[in-house]
């Protein structure tokens, strides 16, 4: 049911900016992207999310493209304590349905 | 702080022994979800109660089972737990189902089955 495609792995150097992708395009016009990131064995922590245009928080910044079948995540800064499972969903009706998953392994 | 608490944070159980987990919530949320999240993969949506409704997913196994005594703890039942159901299980909540709202998540029950 993932309505996302994510790279399974992902390398970034320590202080520089992560850019995590994500393809969603089977998207329905109402439907909003989520992402979260999962640090082992704890619970999926909120990131951000949005519809159409592109939102900023104090963690990160998601980029919807246009036709918005593709977005991608940035950390501006990327710390050691960023390496996680980062997961891109797309929210269909109430529930979330998670795809795989990108590993995001930051290097001192 | 406001929070999505889960005991045990692990669980040991044996073949066929009925176990149960639970969740409970400080958020005052009106929505409760159960996930199962097997060793490497990504959670999996079991079920959900928005409020008391409960709401199945279609390939949830019938040996899940759920209960919502009230608004503040949801409880995971497994009848008769196989080698299978060995995996990390999270409890959401959000405030409501509809809208572009975020779900927290506990910090995850993990289910030993020897």
């Amino acid at each position: 049911d993932a309505k996302t495609t994510q790279p399974p792995s992902m390398d970034c150097a320590e202080g520089r900016a992560a850019n995590l992708p994500c393809n969603h395009s089977t998207i329905s016009g109402n439907e909003y992207v989520y992402w979260y990131r999962q640090i082992h064995s704890q619970g999926p922590q909120y990131i951000i999310h949005g519809l159409k245009n592109n939102e900023t928080n104090e963690m990160a910044s998601l980029i919807i493209t246009e036709d918005r079948k593709s977005s991608t995540l940035i950390l501006p800064h990327a710390t050691l304590r960023d390496t996680a499972v980062y997961y891109c969903i797309v929210r269909t009706g109430n529930q979330f349905y998670f795809g795989t998953g990108t590993s995001l392994t930051v290097i001192p | 702080d406001a929070m999505v608490i889960q005991n045990p944070r692990y669980q040991v159980t044996q073949f066929g022994k009925p176990v149960t987990l639970s969740c409970s919530q400080t958020l005052n949320h009106n929505v409760m979800y159960w996930y199962q999240q097997k060793s490497s993969q990504a959670p999996k949506l079991l079920f959900h109660y928005y409020d008391k409704d409960f709401n199945n997913e279609a390939d949830t196994p019938d040996n899940f089972q759920s209960r919502r005594p009230n608004t503040s703890f949801c409880f995971l039942d497994i009848r008769s737990p196989g080698l299978g159901d060995a995996a990390m299980y999270l409890c959401a909540t959000s405030r409501d189902r509809t809208g572009n709202l975020e779900q927290f998540f506990g910090p995850g029950t993990r289910l030993t089955v020897l």
